[in-house]
């Protein structure tokens, strides 16, 4: 079975600039969360998806958004990028909604640099 | 939302049996301990997951005492690929507002 793919793997972008991360689940995974990884802030969780709704948001500003489809594939778009932006965003998929007692699956991530 | 404490860092040599513990000390009832590993640069990975008592797989164990307030994962005769950073994670299937904390880096010596 494939694991989580993550969509461009390395991407360059300048301030004021948006992006759009894409990642696939695991085939027959209907959960999906967003994570942001930094030195400073180590892994932060930025939201979760299940069956197409947002289940959960962690503590970001708007500019940080997402999206689900009917496939379970998600989509994170970044708006008005900042410096502090810069980071490895992974996405993690499961089978059920929640973490503690279903198992995630996280991607290789995507490493967003911004200038 | 359970707040979890790791040691910043720890050192071992191959071979060498290790173990990590991890506070949870307003733990609820309905969470779960679960731990992950993490390479540079890649995701995180699942290692184990309990709620009480001992759980045994084949990369690792997870002691849990009886007031649960804390876990010990432990990392049977260690090499130096096992050189990464442990997240010791709680929380119940309603929350998904999972925060990995800062983890642990072990780092294995030759």
């Amino acid at each position: 079975k494939a694991g989580v793919t993550q969509t461009p793997r390395y991407l360059i972008k300048t301030r004021g600039q948006q992006v759009t991360l894409s990642c696939s689940p695991i085939s027959g995974h209907r959960s999906v969360s967003w994570y942001q990884q930094t030195p400073g802030q180590g892994l932060q969780f930025l939201f979760e998806y299940f069956s197409e709704t947002q289940r959960n948001k962690g503590n970001f500003p708007g500019r940080f958004s997402g999206r689900q489809f009917s496939n379970s594939r998600s989509e994170m778009n970044v708006s008005t990028l900042e410096l502090g932006d810069s980071a490895l965003y992974l996405c993690a998929s499961s089978h059920t909604q929640g973490l503690s007692t279903d198992t995630q699956y996280f991607g290789p991530g995507t490493r967003l640099t911004v200038l | 939302l359970a707040k979890t404490t790791q040691p910043i860092s720890m050192d071992s040599y191959e071979g060498q049996e290790v173990n990590i513990t991890c506070s949870h000390n307003n733990i609820a009832t309905n969470d779960y301990i679960t731990w992950y590993q993490q390479f540079p640069s890649q995701g995180p990975r699942f290692i184990i997951q309990g709620y009480k008592t001992k759980v045994t797989n084949e990369v690792a164990s997870l002691f849990i005492p009886a007031d649960r307030k804390s876990s010990t994962l432990s990392l049977p005769r260690v090499s130096l690929s096992d050189t990464a950073v442990y997240y010791c994670l709680v929380g119940d299937n309603n929350n998904n507002d999972m925060r990995f904390g800062a983890g642990t880096r072990l780092t294995v010596k030759p």
